[in-house]
């Protein structure tokens, strides 16, 4: 089975700093991974992915993450928070091994996590 | 192009009134998904569908139907709704590849 844990309900910083949104995840093979962001009353809007290769991954809006395979991590991270930034954030993990019956492609989500940039 | 759309956007129901939300979608993907989110508690699969004809299970299916005549449509029915399906609800979809989901915007039911 897989899993996500994202271990923070909630991050406040302000904004200029650096941002870290945390993410740890349990697969039994390998994994493919995935960031989304969720703006109040809209759809989850897919950040980036994780796929193999380069172990820092370049997403959209200045984001990036930092897969970790012996931690077993992959952490969202930015240079410079805006307070456009404010929102809430997925985590998702697929087991590259799994295969599920007629071949679909599930997706397991972390419970999510609130980022606050305070001005 | 629209994406994926969901209708309606808002609906109050009586508890054992019966509903369809609808989800259509125009970016010629073969993988559809139902998920609710409640607060808290992320997303979770309801129904996915891998093709028009094709559909299954996911995590919590209880006390809903799906079905996926076209491409294009993939229909959510509550057959008898109970306060437990209060939630909001997202389909999405995904193409053949690495498996990028593209959500809608989402379908807020309260159930009274």
């Amino acid at each position: 089975a897989q899993s996500v844990a994202q271990p923070e309900d909630q991050v406040n910083v302000a904004e200029g700093n650096p941002l870290t949104v945390k993410c740890t995840y349990s697969v039994s093979g390998n994994p493919y991974l995935f960031w989304y962001v969720q703006y109040p009353n809209r759809g989850l809007q897919f950040l980036l992915k994780y796929i193999t290769g380069d172990n820092l991954v370049k997403g959209s809006y200045g984001f990036e993450a930092e897969f970790n395979k012996s931690q077993t991590s992959f952490h969202l991270k930015k240079p410079s928070a805006l307070v456009s930034d404010s929102a809430l954030y997925f985590c998702a993990v697929r087991d590259m091994g799994a295969y599920s019956g007629a071949g679909s492609y599930q997706l397991t989500f972390g419970k999510g996590t609130k980022l606050s940039v305070i001005p | 192009n629209a994406g994926v759309t969901q209708t309606p956007k808002f609906r109050i129901l009586k508890i054992g009134q019966s509903m369809t939300l609808q989800c259509t979608q125009d970016m010629n993907h073969n993988y559809m998904y139902w998920y609710r989110q409640d607060p808290g508690m992320g997303l979770k699969l309801i129904y996915y569908s891998v093709g028009a004809g094709i559909t299954d299970k996911g995590e919590v299916p209880n006390g809903y139907n799906v079905s996926r005549s076209t491409t294009e449509d993939f229909p959510l029915r509550l057959e008898l709704a109970a306060p437990s399906q209060t939630s909001v609800y997202f389909c999405a979809t995904s193409g053949v590849g690495t498996g990028e989901l593209f959500f809608g915007e989402g379908s807020r039911l309260t159930v009274l």
